[in-house]
């Protein structure tokens, strides 16, 4: 595609429940991000992908968030045991290569709502 | 990553330039500064971005000061399209490329 893409557009879930987010980026792109964005806020790091590999992990808020990589393409964000607090726009984006020479390249997000 | 500071909110008249500010006295030799924007219920957009000298787009300029302890980004015309928040972020290769986002300013451009 010529964007980045992510689905579903919007997720409503009941807490305690399992969510998958899927991104796909843009084909040939490397580096991949992922975002969270609460109402009103900022956009918080989550973790990138450089590859398949995930060198930076930091941003994660906890072992109930996890995100895979595959065939460097597309990458799954999945939140176990959702809680209120998970709700927000979850974003992802893509870059040529990783690193601060290229730009990146945002989807439109993934708006959760956990009730 | 070098720490920015920009104003929280401007105004600016359509047609007009709008010229946003950031502060990034701590920056690095190796850090560049790029510039992203987010309009209302939208993933950021890339705008710009710079190391040393001023660059110029089809969107906007950047000027850099010759410190490199800030930097302005110059959208010539602004229209009522441009309004949105404008997020100035300064970090290297040595930080993985990720980019760390700050509160930005949002911008209202008014008819």
């Amino acid at each position: 595609g010529a964007g980045v893409s992510q689905s579903p557009s919007n997720k409503v879930t009941e807490k305690g429940k399992d969510v998958e987010l899927r991104c796909d980026p843009i084909s040939g792109h490397t580096a991949l991000y992922w975002y969270r964005q609460r109402l009103g806020q900022g956009l918080e790091f989550l973790i990138y992908f450089q590859g398949n590999s995930a060198p930076d992990k930091s941003g994660l808020p906890s072992d109930r968030f996890s995100a895979e990589r595959t065939g460097e393409s597309v990458s799954t964000l999945t939140i176990q045991r959702t809680q209120q607090e998970d709700s927000a726009v979850y974003l992802c984006a893509s870059s040529l290569v990783q690193g601060w020479s290229t730009e990146a390249f945002f989807g439109q997000g993934t708006r959760l709502t956990v009730v | 990553d070098a720490k920015t500071t920009q104003p929280p909110s401007m105004d600016c008249a359509e047609g007009r330039a709008a010229n946003l500010p950031c502060n990034h006295s701590t920056i690095s030799g190796n850090e560049y500064v790029y510039w992203y924007r987010q309009i209302h219920s939208q993933g950021p957009q890339y705008i710009i971005h710079g190391l040393k000298n001023n660059e110029t787009n089809e969107m906007a300029s950047l000027i850099i000061t010759e410190d490199r302890k800030s930097s302005t980004l110059i959208l010539p015309h602004a229209t009522l399209r441009d309004t949105a928040v404008y997020y100035c972020i300064a970090g290297s290769n040595n930080q993985g490329g990720k980019l760390i986002f700050g509160q930005g300013t949002e911008l209202s451009v008014k008819p």
